[in-house]
């Protein structure tokens, strides 16, 4: 079965960086755009960042370009999200998700999700 | 703000029927698929529907999707405790080149 399995987050001070990692097991990784999805505490889901099956495209929402940057190594089933100059509004649950097909389209299976909290 | 717009609550007593509506326009609904998530308390999303109505695997049929123009609707036929969570639209977004999300229903079952 599909298993998202992501690690990084914490505590980590305004201005800083923090790297999110997302382990992918359970089917053909090089043969799916994936995702990163936030949700900060008590509110909405908020799209972060996309990232084509072979890696040569990403797309970023405004909130974060820039500043984030989404890559994936497919020889390890791995999936990232470096976060530079963090703002405390960064504050939230950071899903990894799996896209339906090849293409950028939409979101099939979430993990499990990990809390980053900027924080001084 | 959110691109899509859903409204913030619903509820419905057990067995009753809801709608969950949410309106887009051209550059995401109009021209893209609608998907569904279920967010139940404390845990992560999952797709409901995708492609605007089909329900993946194990989903039961209580749930259905539907879309017309700029908007589309979810409905929950005998409604269920375990129905009780967040409901979410999503649909890509040309102008964005991104998923767009709806804000979100919280589902009450009275």
């Amino acid at each position: 079965q599909v298993q998202l399995v992501e690690s990084g987050g914490g505590v980590v001070q305004p201005g800083r960086s923090r790297r999110l990692s997302c382990a992918a097991s359970g089917f053909t990784f090089m043969s799916y755009a994936m995702h990163w999805v936030r949700q900060a505490p008590g509110k909405g889901l908020e799209w972060v960042a996309v990232i084509s099956f072979d890696g040569k495209n990403k797309n970023y929402a405004a909130s974060v370009k820039g500043r984030f940057t989404i890559s994936r190594d497919n020889s390890k089933n791995t999936l990232h999200l470096q976060m530079d100059s963090l703002r405390a509004e960064d504050t939230a649950v950071y899903y990894c998700a799996r896209d339906q097909f090849i293409l950028m389209t939409n979101i099939e299976y979430w993990g499990q999700g990990i809390l980053v909290t900027v924080s001084s | 703000q959110s691109v899509l717009t859903q409204s913030p609550s619903a509820s419905g007593t057990p067995g009753q029927r809801v709608t969950i509506s949410c309106s887009g326009s051209s550059s995401n609904i109009g021209r893209n698929y609608v998907y569904w998530f279920q967010q139940l308390p404390g845990t992560a999303p999952k797709l409901l529907i995708s492609t605007d109505y089909r329900r993946p695997s194990g989903v039961p049929d209580r749930f259905s999707g539907s879309k017309s123009g700029t908007s589309a609707s979810l409905a929950i036929s005998g409604l269920r405790s375990e129905d009780e969570a967040d409901y979410y639209c999503s649909a890509w977004d040309d102008s964005l080149s991104g998923v767009v999300f709806g804000g979100g229903t919280k589902l009450t079952v009275l």
